[in-house]
């Protein structure tokens, strides 16, 4: 069955970065994409970042472009998410979910990781 | 950027009531467009794509429908499960959701 396993929450203090992991199994990882949202406390969904895991092409969200970098390694099907220069308005779960090839929503999605920016 | 902007933002009903959910877009997205179901502490649950596509293990109760910049999803008749928070999704252009509806017991 498809999964995606996120690695573990997060404290960072301010001007840190982070390196969010998403391992998949369950499908052929480089037959789709990987898109990343995040989700403040009591806030609503907000698109990151998508990155084709058969072409590592990506597409960013302006607002983060220049501090968050998507990544894949086909050898271990696992996509991982850089957020730089840390703020605490970063505090936020962050999810990876699966992209359909084509046009693309996301069928299945990992369980989220927290991350806390906290000096 | 495409917006999306749902309404409304929150919604009080009680088991068996026929509910509504409308998002808007700021410009056509022909039929590019998901729901997703949320519930505290989990991730967003896929419930309909290509506006009005049932994802596979979705109950019937739950249908999406419109086209260009409007859309529409519905529960002919909630249950105690669907008392969540709603979120439309535009994959036209990019990824943008809308700002959510909760579903709240009346």
């Amino acid at each position: 069955q498809v999964e995606l396993v996120q690695s573990g929450a997060e404290v960072k203090k301010p001007g840190a970065s982070v390196k969010v992991s998403c391992k998949a199994s369950g499908y052929t990882f480089t037959t789709y994409g990987i898109i990343w949202v995040r989700q403040a406390p009591g806030q609503g969904l907000e698109w990151m970042g998508w990155i084709g895991s058969y072409n590592d092409n990506t597409n960013y969200a302006q607002k983060l472009q220049g501090r968050v970098t998507l990544t894949t390694d086909t050898s271990t099907t696992t996509a991982y998410m850089e957020l730089r220069s840390l703020r605490f308005d970063d505090t936020a779960v962050y999810y990876c979910a699966r992209t359909t090839p084509g046009r693309s929503y996301s069928d299945y999605w990992g369980q989220g990781t927290l991350v806390t920016v906290s000096s | 950027d495409i917006q999306m902007t749902q309404s409304p933002s929150t919604l009080s009903a009680s088991v068996g009531d026929r509910v509504t959910i409308t998002c808007r877009a700021s410009q056509s997205i022909s039929t590019w467009l998901a729901w997703y179901q949320q519930k505290p502490g989990k991730a967003p649950k896929l419930l309909i794509y290509k506006a009005s596509n049932l994802e596979s293990g979705v109950p019937s109760r739950f249908s999406g429908s419109g086209s260009g910049t409007e859309f529409t999803l519905s529960i002919s008749s909630l249950q105690p499960d669907d008392f969540a928070t709603y979120y439309c999704q535009q994959y036209d252009s990019y990824w943008t959701f809308g700002q959510g509806t909760k579903v709240e017991i009346k």
